[in-house]
């Protein structure tokens, strides 16, 4: 699976947008971006995949970039329980070489600021 | 609470000793896999199970490590012998059956070996 770069750390303020950005240059045609996030002292939790169209759930919206090397998780009002280390995952998952196991590497961690 | 739980929540041993973990799945779910975070890391995968069938493990478990899901539903993770680099949060997920199904982890079982 691709490898992914994300900053260490960013912050908001509550009620505003929060835009985590992903770096995934060398993302390949069959890989998918996963959106996970971990609250402290909890198991990971899902939020949003994509292959190469933009995503919307209750949650959050993904951007994927035309060129795929890039994407963005945007909570659109963050709060405070949104605080959480976020990890952005690239992984196949159809197909041969589908890969049932999530890679996650460090994560950003977002402080929501009152 | 994600439908996924875990058994116990914590444990401290003794160098030496053995301890084994408990997942129960979310029950109408195929797949479940054991995930290892240190302090400051992300998860890293142990092994998954589809059904009873144990389909992949990591290098990470080393031959003191033995996970079990013998009628396809709750799994176990022993440690044999364990050591102080064992200390680690164990985590559990479970998943329908494809690949791009997203995971549903359980609280997690902290691991502190004295």
């Amino acid at each position: 699976d691709a490898k992914t770069t994300q900053p260490p750390s960013m912050d908001c303020a509550e009620g505003r947008a929060a835009n985590l950005p992903c770096n995934h240059s060398t993302i390949s045609g069959n890989e998918y971006v996963y959106w996970y996030r971990q609250i402290h002292s909890q198991g990971p939790q899902y939020i949003i995949h994509g292959l190469k169209n933009n995503e919307t759930n209750e949650m959050a919206s993904l951007i994927i970039t035309e060129d795929r090397k890039s994407s963005t998780l945007i909570l659109p009002h963050a709060t405070l329980r949104d605080t959480a280390v976020y990890y952005c995952i690239v992984r196949v998952v159809l197909g041969p070489g589908a890969n049932s196991k999530l890679t996650f590497g460090k994560g950003i961690t977002l402080s929501v600021r009152p | 609470d994600t439908g996924v739980s875990q058994d116990p929540r914590h444990k401290i041993t003794k160098r030496g000793q053995n301890v084994t973990f408990r997942c129960d799945p979310i029950s109408e779910h195929n797949r479940l896999y054991w995930y290892r975070q240190t302090l400051g890391q992300g998860p890293e995968f142990l092994t998954y199970f589809q059904n009873e069938a144990q389909l992949e493990k990591s290098r990470l478990l080393s031959d003191r490590f033995s996970a079990e899901r013998p009628k396809g539903s709750f799994s176990t993770l022993e440690i044999q012998r364990t050591e102080q680099g064992d200390s680690a949060m164990y985590l559990c997920a479970s998943s329908a059956l494809a690949s791009y199904n997203e995971q549903f982890f359980g609280p997690g079982t902290r691991l502190t070996v004295l």
